[in-house]
């Protein structure tokens, strides 16, 4: 059974720093991508970021560019998010998610049960 | 950044109606769209992968279709366990990005 967990989160000021981790079992971690999908209170969905079976390539949007990055350790299914110059709009709960496809970026098979990050001062 | 719309942005229908949601893409992402829905206080949940593509469990009830740019979800009778948000998403680009969300509710 695929299971993704998330830990990390909490109350941080404005401007500070944050790492979120995902914890991943139940399938050939180092096989898939991974993405990080935030989603604000009562709002969307906004993807954040994702990353490469073999970390070759990172992606971002646009919102976070410069301030988060996304990395992970194979040996340890494992998956992170350093969030730093953290912003009130950063508030949001913060999913793992596990790609579909084997070895390429496609849809997301797989999400975990999020971890909150307030913003706040 | 590729920008998806959907249409409506919420809708009340009653079990066993037919609900027909859109999605539009700002430019083409070819057959590159998924869906997901979400329930509150829940993760979302994929349903359908590469424009129509019915995901392990899901009922048949539910389908999709399009190419380029215009993208529909259908359900084809709305079950009680159906209302719910529900999202499109690209990953024609690597900038992948998710509409804004379609709420479906009791009428």
């Amino acid at each position: 059974e695929v299971q993704l967990v998330e830990s990390g989160g909490g109350l941080v000021q404005p401007g500070r720093s944050l790492r979120l981790s995902c914890a991943a079992s139940g399938f050939t971690f180092d096989d898939y991508a991974m993405h990080w999908v935030r989603q604000a209170p009562g709002k969307g969905l906004e993807w954040v970021s994702g990353i490469s079976f073999n970390s070759g390539s990172l992606v971002y949007a646009d919102s976070v560019k410069g301030r988060f990055t996304i990395s992970r350790d194979n040996a340890k299914n494992s998956l992170y998010l350093q969030m730093n110059s953290l912003r009130a709009e950063d508030t949001a709960f913060y999913y793992c998610s596990k790609d579909k496809a084997f070895r390429y970026f496609d849809s997301m098979d797989f999400w975990g049960q999020g971890t909150l990050v307030t913003v706040s001062s | 950044d590729i920008q998806l719309t959907q249409s409506p942005s919420s809708l009340s229908a009653s079990v066993g109606d037919r609900v027909t949601i859109t999605c539009r893409a700002s430019q083409s992402v070819s057959h590159y769209l998924h869906w997901y829905q979400q329930k509150p206080g829940e993760a979302p949940k994929l349903l359908i992968s590469v424009t129509s593509n019915l995901e392990s469990g899901v009922p048949s009830r539910f389908s999709g279709s399009g190419s380029g740019t215009d993208f529909t979800l259908t359900i084809s009778s709305l079950q009680p366990e159906d209302f719910a948000t529900y999202y499109c998403q690209q990953s024609y680009s690597t900038l992948f990005t998710f509409g804004p969300g379609t709420k479906v509710d009791l009428k």
